[in-house]
Protein backbone atom coordinates (compact mmCIF):
# COMPACT_ATOMS: atom_id res chain seq x y z
CA UNK A 1 0.00 0.00 0.00
CA UNK A 2 2.54 2.72 -1.04
CA UNK A 3 1.07 6.30 -1.60
CA UNK A 4 0.52 7.47 -5.14
CA UNK A 5 3.59 9.78 -6.87
CA UNK A 6 2.14 13.34 -7.26
CA UNK A 7 4.33 16.57 -7.83
CA UNK A 8 4.44 18.28 -4.50
CA UNK A 9 3.56 21.65 -6.58
CA UNK A 10 2.38 23.06 -9.60
CA UNK A 11 1.48 26.90 -11.25
CA UNK A 12 0.18 28.61 -13.80
CA UNK A 13 -1.19 32.04 -14.47
CA UNK A 14 -4.88 33.17 -14.96
CA UNK A 15 -6.61 31.32 -17.75
CA UNK A 16 -3.46 29.19 -18.43
CA UNK A 17 -3.87 25.48 -18.59
CA UNK A 18 -2.04 23.29 -15.61
CA UNK A 19 -1.78 19.07 -15.72
CA UNK A 20 -0.79 17.69 -12.69
CA UNK A 21 0.48 14.00 -12.72
CA UNK A 22 -0.14 10.64 -10.43
CA UNK A 23 1.76 7.92 -10.69
CA UNK A 24 1.29 4.40 -9.39
CA UNK A 25 1.73 0.60 -10.19
CA UNK A 26 0.23 -2.33 -12.45
CA UNK A 27 -1.49 -3.13 -9.01
CA UNK A 28 -3.46 0.30 -8.78
CA UNK A 29 -3.84 3.22 -11.35
CA UNK A 30 -2.78 0.65 -14.07
CA UNK A 31 -4.44 -2.08 -13.21
CA UNK A 32 -8.45 -0.57 -12.43
CA UNK A 33 -10.18 2.34 -14.31
CA UNK A 34 -10.79 3.67 -10.57
CA UNK A 35 -8.75 6.75 -10.40
CA UNK A 36 -10.33 9.88 -8.28
CA UNK A 37 -8.80 13.16 -7.59
CA UNK A 38 -9.80 15.57 -4.98
CA UNK A 39 -9.66 19.01 -4.64
CA UNK A 40 -9.25 20.66 -0.45
CA UNK A 41 -9.08 24.19 0.16
CA UNK A 42 -7.30 24.94 3.83
CA UNK A 43 -9.36 23.86 6.55
CA UNK A 44 -11.99 22.15 4.69
CA UNK A 45 -12.74 18.73 3.76
CA UNK A 46 -12.01 17.22 0.10
CA UNK A 47 -14.38 17.75 -2.81
CA UNK A 48 -14.34 14.98 -5.11
CA UNK A 49 -13.30 16.89 -8.97
CA UNK A 50 -12.78 13.53 -11.17
CA UNK A 51 -13.98 9.64 -10.52
CA UNK A 52 -13.56 6.32 -12.62
CA UNK A 53 -10.26 8.20 -14.26
CA UNK A 54 -12.61 10.70 -16.54
CA UNK A 55 -15.76 11.60 -14.92
CA UNK A 56 -17.08 14.78 -13.75
CA UNK A 57 -19.28 14.42 -10.40
CA UNK A 58 -22.58 17.17 -10.92
CA UNK A 59 -21.40 20.44 -10.24
CA UNK A 60 -18.03 20.70 -11.17
CA UNK A 61 -17.06 22.29 -13.57
CA UNK A 62 -15.68 21.16 -17.00
CA UNK A 63 -12.63 23.07 -16.91
CA UNK A 64 -11.41 19.83 -14.93
CA UNK A 65 -10.37 16.95 -16.67
CA UNK A 66 -8.78 13.13 -16.24
CA UNK A 67 -6.74 11.02 -17.89
CA UNK A 68 -4.90 7.99 -17.63
CA UNK A 69 -2.30 6.50 -19.39
CA UNK A 70 -0.41 3.34 -18.18
CA UNK A 71 0.26 3.64 -14.14
CA UNK A 72 -0.14 7.08 -14.62
CA UNK A 73 -3.32 9.55 -14.46
CA UNK A 74 -3.60 13.07 -14.73
CA UNK A 75 -5.69 16.08 -13.58
CA UNK A 76 -5.98 18.68 -16.09
CA UNK A 77 -7.45 21.98 -15.17
CA UNK A 78 -7.92 24.53 -17.91
CA UNK A 79 -8.72 28.16 -18.01
CA UNK A 80 -7.42 28.51 -14.05
CA UNK A 81 -9.04 30.65 -12.10
CA UNK A 82 -8.00 32.06 -8.50
CA UNK A 83 -10.39 30.06 -6.44
CA UNK A 84 -8.70 26.78 -8.21
CA UNK A 85 -5.93 27.21 -5.98
CA UNK A 86 -5.80 24.26 -3.81
CA UNK A 87 -4.16 21.29 -3.10
CA UNK A 88 -4.89 18.09 -5.09
CA UNK A 89 -5.45 14.61 -4.37
CA UNK A 90 -5.30 11.54 -6.37
CA UNK A 91 -6.41 8.06 -5.28
CA UNK A 92 -6.94 4.96 -6.49
CA UNK A 93 -8.56 1.74 -5.91
CA UNK A 94 -5.65 -0.57 -5.14
CA UNK A 95 -6.90 -4.19 -5.50
CA UNK A 96 -6.13 -6.15 -2.45
CA UNK A 97 -9.33 -4.42 -0.99
CA UNK A 98 -8.01 -1.03 -0.71
CA UNK A 99 -7.73 2.28 -1.51
CA UNK A 100 -4.74 4.38 -1.96
CA UNK A 101 -4.15 8.01 -1.84
CA UNK A 102 -1.03 10.39 -3.54
CA UNK A 103 1.00 12.68 -1.23
CA UNK A 104 -1.34 15.95 -2.77
CA UNK A 105 0.11 18.69 -4.96
CA UNK A 106 -0.07 22.18 -3.97
CA UNK A 107 -1.49 24.48 -7.04
CA UNK A 108 -0.43 27.98 -7.03
CA UNK A 109 -2.20 30.25 -8.93
CA UNK A 110 -0.02 33.08 -9.87
CA UNK B 1 -28.84 16.73 0.82
CA UNK B 2 -25.94 14.68 1.69
CA UNK B 3 -24.81 15.26 5.22
CA UNK B 4 -22.17 13.24 7.07
CA UNK B 5 -21.35 14.21 10.97
CA UNK B 6 -18.62 13.26 12.27
CA UNK B 7 -18.33 12.82 16.35
CA UNK B 8 -16.22 11.39 19.18
CA UNK B 9 -12.49 12.90 18.67
CA UNK B 10 -10.53 14.44 21.13
CA UNK B 11 -7.39 13.49 23.28
CA UNK B 12 -6.38 10.22 24.23
CA UNK B 13 -2.92 8.51 25.71
CA UNK B 14 -0.83 6.44 23.69
CA UNK B 15 -2.33 3.16 24.21
CA UNK B 16 -5.24 4.07 24.83
CA UNK B 17 -8.86 3.79 22.91
CA UNK B 18 -11.86 6.00 20.52
CA UNK B 19 -14.80 5.36 18.79
CA UNK B 20 -15.83 7.95 16.13
CA UNK B 21 -18.48 8.23 15.07
CA UNK B 22 -20.55 9.19 11.75
CA UNK B 23 -24.05 10.00 11.54
CA UNK B 24 -25.51 10.18 8.15
CA UNK B 25 -28.31 11.84 6.52
CA UNK B 26 -29.50 12.93 3.09
CA UNK B 27 -29.60 9.83 1.35
CA UNK B 28 -30.21 5.64 1.71
CA UNK B 29 -27.52 4.93 3.89
CA UNK B 30 -27.81 1.06 4.41
CA UNK B 31 -27.21 1.69 0.30
CA UNK B 32 -23.95 2.69 0.36
CA UNK B 33 -20.42 1.35 1.31
CA UNK B 34 -18.67 3.89 3.60
CA UNK B 35 -15.02 5.26 4.45
CA UNK B 36 -12.99 6.38 7.06
CA UNK B 37 -10.11 8.84 5.46
CA UNK B 38 -7.32 10.70 8.28
CA UNK B 39 -4.96 13.66 8.27
CA UNK B 40 -2.36 13.81 10.10
CA UNK B 41 -1.42 17.59 10.46
CA UNK B 42 -0.09 19.45 7.89
CA UNK B 43 -0.12 15.89 5.60
CA UNK B 44 -1.55 14.18 3.29
CA UNK B 45 -4.80 12.32 2.92
CA UNK B 46 -4.77 8.14 4.26
CA UNK B 47 -7.44 5.79 3.56
CA UNK B 48 -8.49 3.66 6.96
CA UNK B 49 -10.78 1.09 6.50
CA UNK B 50 -14.60 0.94 4.14
CA UNK B 51 -17.28 -1.04 5.13
CA UNK B 52 -19.88 -2.72 2.48
CA UNK B 53 -23.16 -1.58 2.63
CA UNK B 54 -24.58 -4.13 4.33
CA UNK B 55 -21.99 -4.44 6.68
CA UNK B 56 -20.57 -7.99 5.15
CA UNK B 57 -17.56 -7.02 4.46
CA UNK B 58 -15.00 -4.47 5.59
CA UNK B 59 -11.06 -3.75 4.44
CA UNK B 60 -8.59 -1.75 6.37
CA UNK B 61 -5.51 -0.29 5.56
CA UNK B 62 -1.92 -2.16 6.81
CA UNK B 63 -1.34 0.53 8.92
CA UNK B 64 -4.55 0.32 11.15
CA UNK B 65 -4.97 -3.65 10.75
CA UNK B 66 -5.92 -5.47 13.87
CA UNK B 67 -5.90 -2.08 15.98
CA UNK B 68 -9.18 -0.42 14.37
CA UNK B 69 -12.26 -1.90 13.37
CA UNK B 70 -15.08 -0.08 11.45
CA UNK B 71 -18.76 -1.04 12.32
CA UNK B 72 -22.36 0.65 10.90
CA UNK B 73 -25.67 0.33 11.88
CA UNK B 74 -28.15 1.02 9.24
CA UNK B 75 -31.01 1.27 11.60
CA UNK B 76 -29.19 4.77 13.15
CA UNK B 77 -27.86 5.80 9.89
CA UNK B 78 -24.45 5.83 11.70
CA UNK B 79 -21.16 4.11 11.04
CA UNK B 80 -17.97 4.12 13.61
CA UNK B 81 -14.51 3.82 13.64
CA UNK B 82 -13.39 1.83 16.88
CA UNK B 83 -9.49 2.76 17.06
CA UNK B 84 -7.61 0.47 19.78
CA UNK B 85 -3.55 0.72 21.06
CA UNK B 86 -3.49 4.19 19.64
CA UNK B 87 -0.23 6.03 18.35
CA UNK B 88 1.40 9.11 18.06
CA UNK B 89 1.17 8.70 14.10
CA UNK B 90 -2.46 7.95 14.39
CA UNK B 91 -3.18 11.96 15.39
CA UNK B 92 -5.30 12.91 12.64
CA UNK B 93 -8.17 14.73 11.32
CA UNK B 94 -10.30 12.06 10.62
CA UNK B 95 -13.02 11.85 7.94
CA UNK B 96 -16.02 10.25 7.11
CA UNK B 97 -17.00 9.69 3.26
CA UNK B 98 -19.85 7.57 1.02
CA UNK B 99 -18.92 5.71 -0.95
CA UNK B 100 -19.76 6.18 -4.69
CA UNK B 101 -18.35 4.18 -7.76
CA UNK B 102 -15.03 3.50 -6.04
CA UNK B 103 -14.19 6.72 -5.07
CA UNK B 104 -15.54 9.08 -2.15
CA UNK B 105 -18.06 11.36 -3.31
CA UNK B 106 -19.10 13.28 0.36
CA UNK B 107 -17.28 13.91 3.03
CA UNK B 108 -17.87 14.94 6.65
CA UNK B 109 -16.16 18.01 8.37
CA UNK B 110 -13.64 16.00 10.41
CA UNK B 111 -13.02 15.21 13.87
CA UNK B 112 -9.43 15.44 15.13
CA UNK B 113 -7.89 12.71 17.23
CA UNK B 114 -4.97 13.73 19.41
CA UNK B 115 -2.64 11.02 20.71
CA UNK B 116 -0.35 12.31 23.44
CA UNK B 117 0.87 11.91 27.42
Amino acid sequence: QSALTQPPSASGSPGQSVTISCTGTSSDVGGYNYVSWYQQHPGKAPKLMIYEVTKRPSGVPDRFSGSKSGNTASLTVSGLQAEDEADYYCSSFGGSDNWVFGGGTKLTVL
Amino acid sequence: QVQLVESGGGVVQPGGSLRLSCAASGFTFSSFGMHWVRQPPGKGLEWVAYILYDGSRKYSADSVKGRFTVSRDNSKNTFYLQMNSLRGEDTAVYYCAKDSDWAQDYWGQGTLVTVSS
